[in-house]
């Protein structure tokens, strides 16, 4: 079965601090991925995704992600955080042969940012 | 405005007690799903819809049931809830090749 893994459970870091989030699947079929955001007590939001093409993606708030089919992943990055970015952050992975409906989810990984 | 809505957004109850919690959107979106959060493990899926009358299993769909009698709604029943079932639970729907949109998610407590 597909499984997404996100490497770090918990990260703290200043402000103007960059970020680097991991992200891995298991699947070696075509994949649509994204990241989503839930800040505290509010449910996902979208940050970004992937479906085909440039595989450097941008999204909100500044966040970008970058897919390498060849490590399958699919890290978030930020180049300066601030303290509003402190939320808890997840991969996501549908894969094209599935129904659409499908989703699996990495367990997530929490980042506080301190002033 | 769009959205995805769930209720109650707390439920306390007892293991055994029949429940109901129900998920409408407006969206007229297609799909349609539910997730349960655990710290730790992340967003689990349960169930998925593809539409109307047509649902489908996901990673942890024991102990739970849907339906999708309407493509508006996709209530999750849980007919005989135990203490495992405790946790935040989301509903989500979308259209096809589209990301999702989360309802606000309920917090059961089974004691």
């Amino acid at each position: 079965a597909q499984s997404v893994s996100q490497h770090n459970h918990h990260v703290i870091l200043s402000e103007a601090a960059s970020l680097e989030l991991g992200c891995n699947y298991s699947y070696g079929g075509t994949v649509n991925l994204f990241w989503y955001v839930q800040y505290p007590g509010q449910h996902l939001q979208l940050l970004l995704k992937y479906f085909s093409g440039d595989p450097l993606v941008k999204g909100i708030k500044g966040f970008e992600a970058e897919f390498i089919k060849s490590k399958f992943s699919f890290n978030l990055r930020k180049p300066s955080v601030q303290w509003s970015d402190t939320a808890e952050y997840f991969c996501a992975v549908n894969e094209a042969t599935d129904s659409w409906g499908k989703f699996q989810f990495g367990a997530g990984t929490q980042v506080v940012v301190t002033p | 405005e769009a959205q995805v809505t769930q209720n109650p957004r707390y439920l306390i109850t007892v293991t055994g007690k029949k429940l109901t919690v129900t998920c409408s959107q407006n969206m007229n979106h297609e799909y349609m799903s539910w997730y349960r959060q655990d710290p730790g493990l992340g967003l689990r899926q349960i169930y998925y819809s593809m539409n109307v009358e047509v649902t489908d299993k996901g990673d942890v769909p024991e102990g739970y049931k849907v339906s999708r009698k309407e493509k508006r709604n996709f209530p999750l029943i849980l007919e005989s809830p135990s203490p495992n079932q405790t946790s935040l639970y989301f509903c989500a729907s979308s259209a096809n090749n589209s990301p999702l949109h989360f309802g606000n998610g309920t917090r059961l407590t089974v004691t």
